[in-house]
């Protein structure tokens, strides 16, 4: 069964860094691109990064610059640090598995999430 | 980049059918056919229910297909019943190599 776990949320002064961790279970994130989603309190969902097999990697605009996506593959977990964190970043975030062929542009799979609230 | 757009809300009846709409340019939706629908429930993982504009996932129920027209995907839920009361979200591949969201859609069934 394919599970994935977010943790590492938690409550962050503005500017200040947090790293969330992702285990998978049920299938080996290098085989799949992996991605981190965000839902904002009382907004719709964004695409935070990607992180396909081969190692690749790619940002939305807003978090260019300050959020790095990696991933351990002895310990098939994903991971985001964020740094120079804002206000705005404040959501829950997802991580969540590509589609398993070449052209499949989906999230299959998710977690259920780990908050991250930015405040002084 | 935007988000593609969607109404705010829908409702209807049990036993009806609803559509809700996602608008996009032609550099997302109009581009690619790579447009998927997610089922949300508040304190859940995202259930993903459409992939590539109109593929059902193995276990999703068949009251529920999608479909495209230009730069405007839909997603239709037939029968309606209570357990389909959620928030829908879209999501497409855009020109850049990255992913846009629609802002979501609350369904209400009355």
């Amino acid at each position: 069964e394919v599970q994935l776990v977010e943790t590492g949320g938690g409550l962050i002064q503005p500017g200040g860094s947090l790293r969330l961790s992702c285990a998978a279970s049920g299938f080996t994130v290098s085989s799949y691109f992996m991605t981190w989603v965000r839902q904002a309190p009382g907004k719709g969902l964004e695409w935070v990064s990607v992180l396909y097999g081969g190692g690749s990697t790619s940002y939305a605009d807003s978090v260019k610059g300050r959020f790095i996506i990696s991933r351990d593959d002895s310990k098939n977990t994903l991971y985001l640090q964020l740094n120079n964190l804002r206000v705005e970043d404040t959501a829950v975030y997802f991580c969540a598995r590509g589609g398993p062929g070449n052209w499949d542009y989906y999230f299959d799979y998710w977690g259920q999430g780990t908050l991250v609230t930015v405040s002084s | 980049q935007s988000a593609l757009t969607q109404p705010a809300s829908v409702s209807g009846s049990p036993g009806q059918s609803i559509t809700i709409s996602c608008t996009g340019t032609s550099s997302d939706i109009g581009r690619y056919n790579y447009v998927s629908w997610y089922q949300l429930h508040p304190g859940k993982a995202p259930k993903l229910i459409i992939y590539n504009v109109n593929n059902r996932p193995s276990g999703v129920s068949d009251r529920f297909s999608g479909s495209k027209s230009g730069n405007t995907a839909s997603l239709t839920i037939s029968g309606l019943q209570a357990e389909d009361e959620a928030d829908y979200s879209c999501i497409s591949f855009t020109r850049s190599s990255t992913w846009v969201f629609g802002g979501g859609t609350k369904l209400t069934v009355l």
